[in-house]
């Protein structure tokens, strides 16, 4: 079965600029998260969505945004790029969100703003 | 609320001697709890994890972490480091229906030939 992946792996963009990341989960699993991971701030959780609903969101501001579509693909999108925006990004997905949420993680959309 | 705090940001052992990576968590409900592991430039490898069955959880690559309720801890420990071990490892705790799950900040796990 294939892992979960993104695209694209490396991006750079300038600032003021917008970015779509792509991520599609494991075949089945209808639940995908997005993190941002930075040497400063560790990983912190961007948002959840299952079953096309955005069920869970952190404390990031509203240029960060996403969506899910009926094949549990998901999109996340960042507009009015700033250089603190530069990162990591992860998406994982699960099965679904019940008990025991184990995660599995794509590879990442590494992200530079310039 | 929940939260995880990962004791030691770097850790650095000899080849073949033990590892001990501390974990403390805080969650007001049952947690599940997980080791990641991170190796440069990869996504995050699920190492093992609670999930309220056994509280010795043994994952791969000979990894093991201890659930004690009583002491809020998850430590995740291997009797004998290889140098394939050097990574970054996070402990993270989730609880049922959340779909988040929230990261310790890490640790660096370096070993010494």
């Amino acid at each position: 079965k294939a892992g979960v992946t993104q695209t694209p792996r490396y991006l750079i963009k300038t600032r003021g600029q917008q970015v779509t990341l792509s991520c599609s989960p494991i075949s089945g699993h209808r639940s995908v998260s997005w993190y941002q991971q930075t040497p400063g701030q560790g990983l912190q959780f961007l948002f959840e969505y299952f079953s096309e609903t955005q069920r869970n969101k952190g404390n990031f501001p509203g240029r960060f945004s996403g969506r899910q579509f009926s094949n549990s693909r998901s999109e996340m999108n960042v507009s009015t790029l700033e250089l603190g925006d530069s990162a990591l990004y992860l998406c994982a997905s699960s099965l679904y969100r019940g008990e025991y949420n184990e995660q599995f993680f794509g590879p990442g959309t590494r992200l530079t703003v310039l | 609320a929940q939260s995880v705090t990962q004791l030691d940001s770097h850790v650095s052992v000899s080849e073949g001697t033990p590892v001990l990576l501390r974990c403390n968590y805080s969650s007001s409900y049952s947690p599940s709890l997980f080791w990641y592991v991170q190796h440069p430039n990869k996504g995050l490898q699920l190492l093992l994890k609670y999930t309220s069955a056994a509280t010795l959880v043994k994952g791969i690559n000979g990894f093991e972490a201890e659930f004690k309720k009583s002491e809020t801890s998850f430590h995740l420990t291997k009797p004998s480091a290889h140098m394939s071990d050097a990574a970054e490892y996070f402990c993270v705790v989730s609880y049922t229906n959340a779909g988040k799950s929230t990261f310790g900040d890490g640790t660096t796990l370096t070993v010494k030939p």
